[in-house]
């Protein structure tokens, strides 16, 4: 079965500073999606970045930057030069080839920008 | 621009009042998801509909049904809402594909309050 764990349940950051987001997951599968979602107070989840398990390579956008390790089963996230819009929920997630289109969220990560 | 809507945003109702929820896409993807999520919570999947096929959880009460009569649409019928069922409904869709690779895009939710 798969499994994504979000240790922080919330991370209180000062606006400019870096955050980083962790994400563990649990799967039997050798090919395998990872995604981040942006739970802004609004209420929709925004969709931020899939990664397949046969492609490590990390990924930058802009102040979000990603980190894909297959050795230790993470997936984490990193926003730079945090700002207050920042403020959200973020959800990692996991989907399994064999897993009739199902993701398993995260329990996801409050992160609260200070000003 | 392409997207998934719900209608209402918020919806007040009684406790046992029939009530139906409902998600509306322009995106043309064909599979749509119906998902629970309580307060500081994941999102959980109730089910999902590949093309016409219904999928349910195996944990989602008897109490909620799903109708899809055709690509665009889908409706969400919580057939006896209890105190319990108060929560954010969320709709999304994604492109089906075999190995769930696809990310889903998520409707802004539907807030429902049970009197």
């Amino acid at each position: 079965a798969q499994k994504v764990t979000q240790a922080q349940t919330e991370i209180s950051v000062v606006e400019k500073e870096d955050v980083t987001l962790d994400c563990v997951y649990e799967t039997r599968d050798t090919t395998y999606y990872l995604f981040w979602y942006k739970q802004p107070p609004s209420g929709e989840l925004v969709f931020l970045i899939r990664r397949n398990s046969f492609d490590e390579q990390n990924e930058i956008s802009g102040r979000y930057s990603w980190n894909f390790q297959k050795s230790t089963s993470s997936f984490n996230f990193t926003i730079t030069a945090s700002q207050v819009v920042d403020s959200a929920v973020y959800f990692c997630a996991l989907s399994e080839a064999g897993g009739n289109n199902r993701l398993a969220f995260g329990k996801g990560n409050q992160v609260v920008v200070i000003p | 621009d392409a997207m998934v809507i719900q209608n209402p945003r918020y919806q007040v109702t009684q406790f046992g009042k029939p009530v139906t929820l409902s998600c509306s896409q322009t995106l043309n993807h064909n599979v749509m998801y119906w998902y629970q999520q309580k307060s500081s919570q994941a999102p959980k999947l109730l089910f999902h509909y590949y093309d016409k096929d219904f999928n349910n959880e195996a944990d989602t009460p008897d109490n909620f049904q799903s109708r899809r009569p055709n690509t665009s649409f889908c409706f969400l019928d919580i057939r006896s809402p209890g105190l319990g069922d108060a929560a954010m409904y969320l709709c999304a869709t994604s492109r089906g594909a075999s190995g769930s690779r696809n990310e889903q895009f998520f409707g802004p939710g539907t807030r429902l309050t049970v009197l």
